[in-house]
This record gives structure tokens, C-alpha cells and sequence, in this order.
């Protein structure tokens, strides 16, 4: 069974302290792996795609890897603005649903 | 980047009359459409896939009557809640596939807020 699970739920950094979200995946060929930024009330905004294995999306302080089982998602020197819900999603080789995971909310105290 | 924009940002009805959300593509063409519901602090239910021209697949749990998806183009979307009752009320968010070049990528409208009373 397809699946996308997120880790930590939450996470509360200090302004400055890095750290990475975990997504776990099992999917019947990876088609693509996105992350996506949530704020309250709002929709999500696209942040990476990634595809294969070793690949890595670098954005301001955000860097995003690929294995062949798990994505993480690196905050280099966070700063409150960056204080958002991280989702990630999976599409398999077949069809055309994305599976997302349940997010991390992340807080960065200034 | 891609934009998909979504109307009404916010909406407030009666309890038993009906509300339409509509969900544009602006710069791509959108074969696959989405409808997700979100509670609060919960994260995205998908309600229905949508492709154009054909009849919407309902996820397990949604009442298809109720929910009415409509996909008659390959640049909107609408989402009409039937019958609407306060228990209904969240957040709706669209999200459509851009999958006319290698990328594949599915972008999200801003969501629309509604309150039935």
C-alpha cells in the first residue's frame, strides 16, 4: 500500500538552529516527490519536485534530498518567517494520485 | 511560477442553500483537478479527482450528491456543496496538475473559507 509518513509532527526551533523533516515513503515507483509549504489559512505553496534517488533542490535556506525510501527537508539558520506546516506528497508511476503525509508544523522562536 | 486561483476566498450561508467554489488554472492547462477539505490543524482530505470532460472520482466517505465537481474545461473547476449544513463548514482547497511538460507538478489554490449558519 502506497503511504507518506512525516516526521516530527511539530518541531520548534531556535532562530539560527538547523534542522531537517523527515518524509518517509513507500510507493509502487516513484513517479515524484513535492514539498510544500502550508501557512494558517492559506493553501499550500509548491517548494520542490524531486525525482530520483541522490537528487537535491536547494532554495534560500531550504535543501531538499532524495533516497530511495525517505526525502528530507533541511533548514539551514531558520528564521521565524520560515515558521510554516511542511507537507510532502508521493505520485506513484501508475495513475494519478499524490499521496500526501500529515505535515510537520515547524516554529522557529526568534 | 504556476497559479491556480480560487473564488470565493471566504463564504458565509445558510444552512440548506447551496455555494459554488470555483478553481482556475491561470498559466497552465490543467487535465487532473483536486478538492481536498481541511480542518483545522489537520492536514489536506482528499474529496475528489476531477479530469476534464469526465465524471469526478469521489474518495471513500464522500457523498458525491452532495459534493457536486464539475471539470468542463481544462482551466476550471468547480466545487458546489449541496444542501449546505453547518458541518460542512472548513476549509475547501483546489489543486490542479500542470502536466503538460516533464515537471508534473500539482499547485494549490489559496483555499476557500466556508461557514454555513
Amino acid at each position: 500500500e502506497d503511504q507518506v509518513t512525516q516526521s516530527p509532527e511539530a518541531l520548534r526551533l531556535q532562530e539560527g538552529e538547523s534542522s531537517s523533516l523527515n518524509c518517509s515513503y513507500t510507493v509502487s515507483g516513484l513517479r515524484g516527490l513535492f514539498w510544500y509549504r502550508q501557512d494558517p489559512g492559506k493553501g499550500p505553496e509548491f517548494l520542490f519536485t524531486l525525482y530520483s534517488a541522490g537528487e537535491e533542490k536547494e532554495k534560500e535556506r531550504l535543501k531538499a534530498t532524495l533516497t530511495k525510501k525517505e526525502s528530507f527537508l533541511h533548514i539551514t539558520a531558520p528564521k521565524p518567517e520560515d515558521s510554516a506546516t511542511y507537507l510532502c506528497a508521493v505520485q506513484a508511476r501508475t495513475g494519478n494520485q499524490f499521496y500526501f503525509g500529515t505535515g510537520t508544523s515547524l516554529t522557529v522562536i526568534p | 511560477g504556476a497559479v491556480v486561483s480560487q473564488h470565493p476566498s471566504w463564504v458565509i450561508c445558510k444552512s440548506g442553500t447551496s455555494v459554488k467554489i470555483e478553481c482556475r488554472s491561470l498559466d497552465f492547462q490543467a487535465t487532473t483537478m483536486f478538492w481536498y477539505r481541511q480542518f483545522p490543524k489537520q492536514s489536506l482530505m482528499l474529496m475528489a479527482t476531477s479530469n476534464e470532460g469526465s465524471k469526478a472520482t469521489y474518495e471513500q466517505g464522500v457523498e458525491k450528491d452532495k459534493f457536486l465537481i464539475n471539470h468542463a474545461s481544462l482551466t476550471l473547476s468547480t466545487l458546489t456543496v449541496t444542501s449546505a449544513h453547518p458541518e460542512d463548514s472548513s476549509f475547501y482547497i483546489c489543486s490542479a496538475r500542470d502536466g503538460t511538460g516533464l515537471l508534473n507538478t500539482i499547485y494549490f489554490g489559496e483555499g476557500s473559507w466556508l461557514t454555513v449558519v
